[in-house]
């Protein structure tokens, strides 16, 4: 079956200091692969979609990146954090099926910037 | 901007009532979806109606789709006090490689 790691839950962070989350699937291949974030309280952002390996599409301009080095790796990265990028952040996947785009998300990490 | 737009932001109803919310969205879509979120934690798939579908059900949950209106509606028959959530509908933008795109959400709270 699949399944989709997101790591670390909660992460306190500087304000400058670098920032780099990874998301895994497992159980599937070519994937999409999506990153969100989602202040308190408030639907999810689209920050970046990928449909393959180094295929990357920003949604938002930030102080954001993203990478897909591998079919089933996805992170999110910064190398400089503003106190703005505190947030929920969600990554997930879906099939790369026009008639099953069903969405599978991990369990999110909270970032705090300090 | 959001696709899909949900109404209300919030709900506060008595458990045993319905919860009823809409969606509203921009483009030509494949499919609508609904999510449901409980605080702090990942959204879990809870239906998808195809855009030749006008209403579909699973147990409590019944969605509709109006497509000339670009408007979806989730209803939750007989509600529980474990239906406490967020509620979000997704859209896929088919010219996009179908990403999907969240709206606000509903916040709903059941009252035991």
């Amino acid at each position: 079956s699949q399944t989709i790691h997101q790591w670390p839950a909660t992460l306190v962070q500087p304000v400058g200091s670098p920032l780099s989350l990874e998301c895994t699937v497992e159980g599937t291949s070519n994937p999409n692969l999506y990153w969100y974030r989602q202040a308190a309280g408030r639907g999810l952002q689209l920050l970046f979609y990928s449909v393959g390996i180094g295929q990357i599409s920003s949604e938002v301009p930030q102080n954001l990146s993203a990478s897909r080095p591998q079919d089933r790796q996805f992170i999110l990265s910064s190398k400089k954090l503003l106190l703005s990028d505190s947030g929920f952040y969600l990554c997930a996947w879906s099939l790369r099926d026009r008639d099953n785009t069903e969405a599978f998300f991990g369990q999110g990490t909270r970032l705090t910037v300090v | 901007s959001q696709q899909g737009e949900e109404d209300p932001q919030a709900l506060s109803i008595q458990e045993g009532e319905n919860a009823t919310m809409n969606c509203s969205y921009k483009t030509s879509i494949n499919n609508l979806q609904w999510y449901r979120q409980n605080s702090g934690r990942g959204l879990v798939h809870l239906i998808l109606i195809r855009s030749n579908e006008r209403e579909k059900h699973s147990g409590r949950l019944r969605v509709t789709l109006d497509t000339s209106k670009k408007s979806s509606s989730l209803l939750i028959t007989a509600s529980r006090a474990a239906d406490t959530a967020s509620y979000f509908c997704a859209t896929d933008d088919e010219a996009a490689g179908n990403k999907l795109t969240f709206g606000g959400g509903t916040r709903v709270l059941v009252k035991p």
